[in-house]
């Protein structure tokens, strides 16, 4: 079975500051996915970055980055820049090939102006 | 990606009936998934569609409560029956697209059970 801990509830940032979610997981296997999930109060689950256990590079989109630290099980999510529309509840997730997607239980972030 | 919409986007219900929620993709995808979202809590899932083929259903959910429908590769539809007040979530469709089994989400569908 897969787990998916993220240890910080609440986290806050200024606007223009740089602020880094942790999250930690746990498989057996090898080979797996991991995602940020963004979920502003609209509710809508909006996909902010994927990471491929095989790629040892860590992914980026634009302002958003990823430690990924696989020997210990380590992912986290690095905002730079941070905006007002950042502010969200964000998910960590894992996939381990063919099994459903495993959350995290979340970090609520606000960013202040 | 995918885009995926969900009817309806909210409902109040009484407690006893039933609803049932649709999801429309653009374009075909095999698996389809639906979860629920209590409120303050993270995701769950309670089964996953594929086309032709009878749900499968997490631990804790079953078919009588939440049947799916999967009549093609670009819709499906999640029933909550005989609802209660514990059934007052969030409901989300997802879909596995563009590689690297990565889901996409629909919107949403906000129940509150009366």
């Amino acid at each position: 079975a897969q787990t998916v801990t993220q240890s910080q509830p609440e986290m806050s940032v200024q606007e223009a500051e740089t602020v880094t979610l942790s999250c930690t997981y746990d498989t057996s296997e090898s080979d797996y996915y991991l995602f940020w999930y963004k979920q502003p109060p609209s509710r809508q689950m909006i996909l902010v970055i994927r990471q491929e256990a095989y790629k040892q590079q860590n992914a980026t989109e634009n302002r958003f980055s990823v430690n990924f630290q696989k020997a210990a099980k380590s992912f986290s999510l690095k905002i730079s820049d941070s905006q007002l529309g950042d502010a969200a509840m964000y998910f960590c997730a894992l996939v381990v090939g063919g099994s459903r997607l495993t959350f995290g239980e979340g970090t609520q972030l606000t960013v202040n102006p | 990606s995918a885009v995926i919409s969900q009817k309806p986007s909210r409902d109040i219900c009484q407690r006893g009936t039933s609803l049932t929620i649709q999801c429309q993709v653009d374009s075909q995808v095999t698996m389809m998934f639906w979860y629920r979202q209590q409120p303050g809590q993270s995701l769950t899932l309670i089964a996953t569609a594929n086309q032709g083929s009878e749900a499968t259903y997490e631990s804790g959910f079953v078919i009588d409560k939440f049947p799916i429908s999967r009549p093609n590769l670009t819709f499906s539809t999640l029933t909550v029956s005989n609802m209660s007040p514990e059934d007052s979530s969030i409901y989300l469709c997802s879909v596995e697209a563009g590689g690297g089994e990565t889901q996409y989400f629909g919107p949403g569908t906000r129940l509150l059970v009366l």
